[in-house]
């Protein structure tokens, strides 16, 4: 079944105690994101990566970061989590140049 | 940046009735998506409609663009209790990102 997985899908975790969000997708798409979910300001897009080896911020992307090292695994890292990074995350996937996007299932992180 | 906008924010209809919701964005695109989030879940994708077709249907989706206007419209007819879930537009985020912005999305909650 073509599907992209997140995990955890649950998270608490204190301040600046670093963590890894996850993301593996068996579509062989090129193209992955990571989309932060807060109410009353929809999805932003925090980082993307074009192809394995290729990352880019996106429009929210402060203390975050993000590697590539495979095309099938997208990790989100967070170095020292704030409360303000406390959202709902999605990872989504896409073929370049196709249109429809695949989004994980999400990951509700709590940073206290 | 905020590209599409959804309205209205929520809405709350009776089972069977047609639910229409609007999406404006800002800057010229190829194409506009629509997708579904059922609550916490991620967000799956319904239907695209590209700049040159007026209007686009999939089983109980109809929907349409007006490129003067910067708008797109969804409707779903016959609605049902599973259809209670937020809708988000979606168009591409523009430069060499190949990505997507999407809107803040409207709640529908279908009464049974």
């Amino acid at each position: 079944e073509a599907q992209v997985t997140q995990n955890p899908r649950y998270l608490i975790t204190v301040t600046g105690k670093k963590l890894t969000v996850t993301c593996s997708q068996n579509m062989n798409h090129e193209y992955m994101s990571w989309y932060r979910q807060d109410p009353g300001l929809g999805l932003r897009q925090i980082y993307y990566s074009m192809n394995v080896e290729v990352t880019d911020k996106g429009d929210v992307p402060e203390g975050y970061k993000v590697s590539r090292k495979e095309k099938r695994n997208f990790p989100l890292i967070l170095e020292s989590p704030s409360p303000n990074q406390t959202s709902l995350y999605f990872c989504a996937s896409r073929m370049t140049g196709k249109t429809e996007a695949f989004f994980g299932q999400g990951t509700r992180l709590t940073v206290v | 940046s905020q590209q599409g906008e959804e309205d209205p924010q929520a809405l709350s209809i009776q089972e069977g009735e047609n639910a229409t919701m609007n999406c404006s964005y800002k800057t010229s695109i190829n194409n506009l998506q629509w997708y579904r989030q059922n609550s916490g879940r991620g967000l799956v994708h319904l239907i695209l409609i590209r700049s040159n077709e007026r209007e686009k249907h999939s089983g109980r989706l109809r929907v349409t663009l007006d490129t003067s206007k910067k708008s797109s419209s969804l409707l779903i007819t016959a609605s049902r209790a599973a259809d209670t879930a937020s809708y988000f537009c979606a168009t591409p985020s523009g430069g060499g990102a190949d990505g997507l912005t999407f809107g803040k999305g409207t709640h529908l909650i279908i009464q049974p």
